[in-house]
């Protein structure tokens, strides 16, 4: 069946510091795989997404991801954070056939400290 | 702009009530899909629609229904069957196609008491 999991719930890191966070996928097949944002209270917003290719994803607000296909993982990495990314982050991967659905991960909640 | 509107944001349903949340979108997206969010537990799909005057179940559809009545708009009516109706709900579209982006509206927080 597919899966998708983040291993860590929870994340603190310090402004400046860098950032990766873990996601591993279960798939039969090349997996399409996104990543979102969501800010407390408010709907989910597309980070980046892979589909094919170049294995190294940019996204916006500095984010990117890596495809690693041996590892099953699709880590979503920031060279430095900034306060505002304190969010909740889900990895999702498309689902098998023309539906459009998403099965996602349980999230992890980033919280940044000053 | 496009994009996905949920109202209200806020509902408070007493026990035994039916509620219904609305859900538009102007993106003209043939898909769209209704998800809970608990904490802890991620988004689960309640129901989905790729196209007009069709939906499927999702993975917790019991005590839930929906109508996709036109392209817009796909409303779901939470009724007095579901054990534990308090919850995030958050209202999707996109193309029914594996590659394609799904966009998220604001979320209707929908308390019980």
């Amino acid at each position: 069946a597919q899966s998708v999991t983040q291993p860590d719930i929870h994340i603190t890191v310090s402004e400046g510091a860098s950032l990766e966070l873990r996601c591993n996928y279960s798939y039969g097949a090349t997996p399409y795989l996104f990543w979102y944002v969501q800010s407390p209270g408010q709907g989910l917003q597309l980070l980046l997404k892979y589909f094919s290719g170049d294995t190294l994803v940019q996204g916006i607000k500095g984010f990117e991801a890596e495809f690693k296909r041996s590892q099953s993982s699709f880590n979503l990495r920031k060279p430095s954070v900034h306060w505002s990314d304190a969010a909740e982050y889900f990895c999702a991967v498309g689902a098998l056939g023309n539906t459009g659905k998403l099965i996602f991960g349980q999230g992890t909640t980033l919280q940044v400290k000053p | 702009d496009g994009g996905i509107t949920q109202s209200p944001k806020y509902l408070f349903r007493k026990e035994g009530q039916n509620v219904t949340l609305s859900c538009e979108q102007n993106l003209n997206h043939d898909a769209m899909y209704w998800y809970r969010q608990d904490p802890g537990q991620g988004l689960r799909l309640i129901y989905y629609s790729q196209i007009v005057n069709d939906f499927q179940k999702g993975d917790i559809a019991e005590g839930y229904s929906v109508s996709r009545e036109k392209k817009e708009s796909f409303p779901l009516t939470v009724t007095s069957a579901q054990k534990n109706p308090t919850a995030f709900y958050l209202c999707a579209s996109s193309s029914p196609k594996r590659a394609d982006t799904q966009y998220f509206g604001p979320g209707t927080r929908l308390t019980v008491l």
